[in-house]
């Protein structure tokens, strides 16, 4: 079975630092892996897409990578703000076609002024 | 709002009310799921629905029960839960079940069961 492990659980930074949220999966048969954020009280907006036969996808301030063979994917986030200040979640699909995301608990991060 | 609406945002429930949950997006989308988020653990997938089909019931207790009417509305309809079922219940849509990305998240239902 497999199953999404996120470290660390909670982030304080002070605005301007650069920093990375870490993903890693059990299973490395995995299809794509997604980065969400989530704000408190709210559902979930998707950040970066990342098939399984690429290395890292990028969005602004965003970078994303993956190495599918240690089963590890990392967010890394420039010039932090306090605008980034939300739960950022990892989540992988198995398979193409079967609809199942598998999702990490989640990291919680607070940029502070 | 994100192009899926849920209704209510608050729900608060008696072991024996019934009740429902509501889910709706207009953005062309044919596929709609319904997650789980308890605190301290991951989002669970409860449902999916794909052109009005259910393709998925993750082994969910039958005190919920989903409704799909059409490609643009999806219930929870919901009977003698527990106050374990307590969390925050989000929709999703995406175009299509089989294709992998694109999912739109509605900000959810926080419900709890007294």
């Amino acid at each position: 079975k497999q199953e999404v492990t996120q470290i660390p659980a909670a982030l304080s930074v002070p605005e301007g630092e650069n920093l990375v949220l870490n993903c890693s999966f059990t299973d490395s048969a995995i299809y794509n892996l997604q980065w969400f954020r989530q704000d408190p009280g709210k559902g979930l907006t998707s950040l970066l897409l990342i098939q399984s036969s690429q290395r890292e996808q990028t969005s602004g301030r965003l970078n994303a990578s993956l190495d599918k063979s240690s089963g590890r994917s990392t967010l890394y986030i420039a010039a932090s703000q306090p605008g980034d200040s939300a739960t950022y979640l990892c989540a992988v699909k198995i398979a193409p076609g079967y609809s199942t995301l598998t999702f990490g608990k989640g990291t919680m991060l607070l940029v502070s002024p | 709002e994100t192009g899926v609406t849920q209704t209510p945002r608050h729900l608060v429930m008696g072991m024996t009310n019934k009740k429902s949950l509501k889910c709706e997006q207009h953005l062309g989308h044919n596929a709609m799921y319904w997650y789980k988020q308890s605190a301290k653990k991951p989002l669970e997938l409860m449902f999916v629905y794909n052109f009005k089909e259910q393709t998925e019931n993750n082994s969910v207790p039958s005190r919920f029960s989903p409704e799909c009417p059409n490609s643009s509305h999806l219930f929870l309809h919901l009977h003698t839960l527990q106050p374990e079922d307590s969390a925050l219940y989000l929709c999703a849509s995406s175009q299509d079940s089989r294709i992998n990305y694109g999912y739109t998240f509605g900000s959810g239902t926080r419900l709890t069961v007294v």
